[in-house]
């Protein structure tokens, strides 16, 4: 079955540091979510994005993140400047384009600022 | 915005036991999410439905419009059930179908 593929599993960087998530969506999907998940809190919306523009974002997806499809597969979610809050466990999510379809997660990058 | 409450937050079984994990939430959707957390952390889809009743295997998930509820039920549980299942809801309408969710309920089967 095909899958939802994140890079890397684990990520640790220095506060202030830029970090790049990626995502590798199911080849005929054509929306995309991130999501993220503070340790022992609930799963949050970021952002959605379809037809290579941002549809829609949460509060929490201020100036510091940003989202695009560089080169048609990969999907990625930047952090400028990365604060300890940002730690969290990151979800990509994406679906296809017909009417009442899942969303199918990867296996989420855990994202870890010192 | 729409609230997702889950009940239990927890909840401890014995192999074999009948579960029942419950979700409700404050706004009309599209639709309803039950999800599986294992404990590394990757998200599973199980069940996404809008209206009455989806069986798959020993789960079982049903929904009702009007009260705004719905729950997930597990048949004859077994310890590889043990995970977090979590609720969440949809509207497609106005958005791009993102989802709300709740905090999830903690499942442990013991043998």
């Amino acid at each position: 079955e095909p899958e939802v593929t994140q890079t890397p599993s684990h990520q640790v960087t220095q506060m202030g540091q830029e970090v790049i998530l990626r995502c590798v969506p199911i080849s005929n999907h054509l929306y995309f979510y991130w999501y993220r998940q503070i340790l022992g809190q609930k799963v949050e919306f970021l952002v959605s994005f379809y037809n290579n523009e941002i549809s829609e974002k949460s509060e929490i997806f201020d100036d510091q993140f940003s989202v695009e499809r560089p080169d048609g597969s990969n999907f990625t979610l930047k952090i400028r400047s990365t604060k300890l809050e940002d730690s969290a466990m990151y979800f990509c999510a994406t679906r296809d384009s017909y009417p009442n379809q899942p969303q199918h997660f990867g296996d989420g990058t855990r994202l870890s600022i010192l | 915005k729409n609230e997702v409450e889950q009940s239990p937050q927890n909840l401890t079984a014995q192999e074999g036991e009948f579960i029942t994990i419950n979700c409700s939430y404050s706004v009309g959707i599209s639709a309803l999410h039950w999800l599986q957390q294992h404990p590394g952390g990757g998200i599973v889809s199980l069940f996404m439905l809008s209206s009455g009743k989806k069986k798959h295997g020993r789960l079982i998930a049903t929904i009702n419009i009007q009260e705004k509820h719905s729950s997930l039920h597990i048949t004859a549980s077994h310890p590889r059930d043990s995970a977090v299942y979590i609720c969440a809801v949809s509207n497609y309408g106005g958005s791009q179908g993102n989802l709300i969710f709740g905090k999830g309920t903690k499942l442990s089967v013991k043998p």
